[in-house]
């Protein structure tokens, strides 16, 4: 099975509500990164939380990584129209060159 | 506006043609990736160059050829391909090993 996997699948919330996605990993990781994907579009980087931090903010987001549950979770705070998206967390083990594995995502729909 | 941009933003071939995805950045990174992603699945790595040299193939048909004539640039040569290959193929670049990666808008493939 894949390494890195979203829940919920889907998820739609009401504008200036919180909404809350989370990533489960299985093997060791260097970091954790959340990435967000408009529809048709190329992926854009949000926010790396390594393996020895525990949570990480930026702007709206919050993020959190648990290395003892093998897992992440990532806080938008006060959504907006704007942030509806596909949210993708992917995880940076051992090897070399950067290479990330992706999780299937999570569509995010906020309602105006 | 990430700094990878890739063409042509969408192609449809026939299983019998010849064609080529293109991506450069200018960023100074010194790794470049092509990724493909299909309708409900998660992003699959295709291929990773590190300073021009080829050092991921992941188990990808030789159907699909890369090319990195330097760090700038890199090609994905299509030839002989099946209807299943239709998929979005994103390039990214990344300055590190295990950073972040910084995607193009993607290449929407579609065989007939």
């Amino acid at each position: 099975s894949q390494q890195g996997e979203e829940d919920p699948q889907a998820l739609s919330i009401q504008e200036g509500e919180n909404a809350t996605m989370n990533c489960s990993y299985k093997t060791s990781i260097n970091n954790l990164q959340w990435y967000r994907q408009n529809s048709g579009r190329g992926l854009v980087h949000l926010i790396l939380i390594r393996s020895n931090e525990r949570e990480k903010h930026s702007g709206r987001l919050r993020v959190t990584l648990d290395t003892s549950k093998k897992s992440s979770s990532l806080l938008i705070t006060a959504s907006r129209a704007a942030d509806t998206a596909s949210y993708f967390c992917a995880t940076a083990g051992g090897t070399s060159y950067g290479k990330l594995t992706f999780g299937q995502g999570t569509i995010l729909t906020v309602h105006p | 506006e990430t700094g990878v941009t890739q063409t042509p933003r969408h192609l449809v071939m026939g299983m019998t043609n010849k064609k080529s995805l293109k991506c450069e950045q200018h960023l100074g990174h010194n790794a470049m990736y092509w990724y493909k992603q299909s309708a409900k699945k998660p992003l699959e790595l295709m291929f990773v160059y590190s300073l021009e040299e080829r050092v991921e193939n992941n188990s990808v048909p030789s159907r699909f050829s890369p090319e990195c004539p330097n760090s700038s640039h890199l090609f994905l040569h299509l030839h002989t391909l099946q209807p299943e290959d239709s998929a979005l193929y994103l390039c990214a670049s990344s300055p590190r090993e295990g950073g972040e990666l910084f995607f193009g808008e993607g290449s929407r493939l579609t065989v007939l």
